[in-house]
């Protein structure tokens, strides 16, 4: 069993609709999560980061961390063709040095 | 603005070939990495470096090795290429060992080893 659980998609919304990306994971260690957002041909750019379990708001995102199911969501609201991405959840017990990461969703927002 | 950059996009190569990946950060960052990224097992750390002539494994460091004779730069090397490390390579850096301190990351080499 992989250590962190990605839906691969691909998944494919109208613009405007609301996203809901998850992970799963294994290891109760993990406190420290976070979510990449990369574009074709570039490298993944960090979009939320969040320590332990709650919420986290930041424009039309949000992160949600639910330590007791080992869960992690990501929300995307009013979705647009810019947010067209991979979105990689990541993890960590401690430092950046051990992160583990899901193998990414692939979204397409159409106009 | 932070820049990683590594020194090709598209690289191929054949088996047996002794191969460098260099990749440079502007920034002055401490930590540097190495990652290989492949379809359905995400982002995997190869190597990382603290400083300076520093360097220690990550999760899959077996045929590669790396070098950090500078600060701003960290070359990943495979000896001798193998298909099986037809990969996307990415390479990051960030500022400290802290937790919440970004990974900036290249842009990315696709390796193709026939």
């Amino acid at each position: 069993q992989k250590e962190v659980e990605q839906d691969p998609g691909p998944l494919s919304v109208p613009e405007g609709a609301i996203v809901s990306l998850n992970c799963t994971y294994s290891n109760s260690a993990f406190q420290y999560f976070m979510w990449y957002r990369q574009y074709s041909r570039k490298g993944p750019e960090l979009l939320m980061y969040t320590y332990s379990s709650g919420n986290k708001e930041d424009g039309r995102f949000t992160a949600q961390v639910d330590k007791s199911s080992k869960y992690i969501s990501l929300f995307i609201r009013d979705s647009q063709p810019s947010d067209s991405a991979t979105y990689l959840c990541a993890m960590s017990r401690r430092n950046n040095n051990d992160m583990r990461f899901g193998a990414g969703t692939r979204l397409t927002v159409k106009p | 603005d932070v820049k990683v950059t590594q020194s090709s996009r598209y690289l191929v190569k054949r088996t047996g070939e002794k191969v460098f990946l260099e990749c440079v950060q502007d920034m002055d960052h401490e930590n540097m990495f190495w990652y290989r990224q492949d379809p359905g097992l995400g982002l995997r750390l190869i190597y990382f470096s603290y400083d300076v002539k520093m360097k220690e494994k990550g999760d899959i460091p077996e045929g590669y090795s790396v070098s950090r004779e500078k600060k701003e730069r960290f070359s990943l090397i495979l000896e001798s290429a193998s298909t099986n490390q037809t990969s996307m390579y990415l390479c990051a850096s960030s500022a400290d060992r802290g937790l919440g301190d970004t990974q900036y990351f290249g842009p990315g080499t696709r390796l193709t080893v026939l």
